[in-house]
C-alpha cells in the first residue's frame, strides 16, 4: 500500500529564503508525482507535475524533482513571498486516484 | 486548464438529515471522478472512485450505504450523505479525470463543507 509522507509538517521563513519541501512514498511504481497548495477552507491548485519518466518540472519559482529509485521528491520555492503561505501537498498516482501527504503548512513572513 | 465545480460549497444540516453533493466538469467529459474527504489539518483521504454508467468502488472502511455516489453522467457525479451525523463534519472534494487514468491529468474542485450539528 501506497504511503506519502512529507516533511516538515511546519515551516516559517522570513520573506525572500528559498526553501525546499520534502516528499517522500513507499511505493516507486508510481505513475506520476504531483504537487498541489491548498489555502485555508480551499481546494486544491495544481502546481507540477512529474511523469515517472520525468526527473523535474519548474514552473515560475517552482522546481520539483522526482528520484523514484529512492521514493523522493522535493519541492524548491525560491524567493518566497508572503503570498506562498499556503499547504502544500504532495501525491502520488500508482493506481487510479491520488495519494495525498499530509502536507506542509509554510507560513513567509514579510 | 480544465474545470470541476463543487456544489454546495458550504452545508450546514441536523443530524439524521441526508445531505447531497453535486461535482461537475464544466468543460469536459469526465468518465473517472474521485471523492476524498479531509479531516482538519489531515491530508485528503480516497473514499471511492465513480465511473459514469457503473457502481463505485469504495476504499477499505467507506461504508457505501453512508456515503451513495450516482455518476449518471459524464459531466455530473454526486456524493450523498444519508443521516448524517456529527461525526460525517467534514470537507468533501471530488476531482475529475480528464482522460487516461495514469496520465496524471486530475482536476480538483473547490470542496464542499459540511457541519452536522
Amino acid at each position: 500500500k501506497q504511503e506519502v509522507t512529507q516533511i516538515p509538517a511546519a515551516l516559517s521563513v522570513p520573506e525572500g529564503e528559498n526553501l525546499v519541501l520534502n516528499c517522500s512514498f513507499t511505493d516507486s511504481a508510481i505513475y506520476n508525482l504531483q504537487w498541489f497548495r491548498q489555502d485555508p477552507g480551499k481546494g486544491l491548485t495544481s502546481l507540477l507535475l512529474i511523469q515517472s519518466s520525468q526527473r523535474e518540472q519548474t514552473s515560475g519559482r517552482l522546481n520539483a524533482s522526482l528520484d523514484k529509485s529512492s521514493g523522493r521528491s522535493t519541492l524548491y520555492i525560491a524567493a518566497s513571498q508572503p503570498g506562498d503561505s499556503a499547504t502544500y501537498l504532495c501525491a502520488a498516482q500508482a493506481g487510479t486516484a491520488l495519494i495525498f501527504g499530509k502536507g506542509t503548512t509554510l507560513s513567509v513572513s514579510s | 486548464g480544465a474545470v470541476v465545480s463543487q456544489h454546495p460549497s458550504r452545508v450546514i444540516c441536523k443530524s439524521g438529515t441526508s445531505v447531497k453533493i453535486e461535482c461537475r466538469s464544466l468543460d469536459f467529459q469526465a468518465t473517472t471522478m474521485f471523492w476524498y474527504r479531509q479531516f482538519p489539518k489531515k491530508s485528503l483521504m480516497l473514499m471511492a472512485t465513480s465511473n459514469e454508467g457503473s457502481k463505485a468502488t469504495y476504499e477499505q472502511g467507506v461504508e457505501k450505504d453512508k456515503f451513495l455516489i450516482n455518476h449518471a453522467s459524464l459531466t455530473l457525479s454526486t456524493l450523498t450523505v444519508t443521516s448524517a451525523h456529527p461525526e460525517d463534519s467534514s470537507f468533501y472534494i471530488c476531482s475529475a479525470a480528464t482522460g487516461a487514468l495514469n496520465t496524471g491529468e486530475l482536476f480538483f474542485g473547490e470542496g464542499s463543507r459540511l457541519t452536522v450539528l
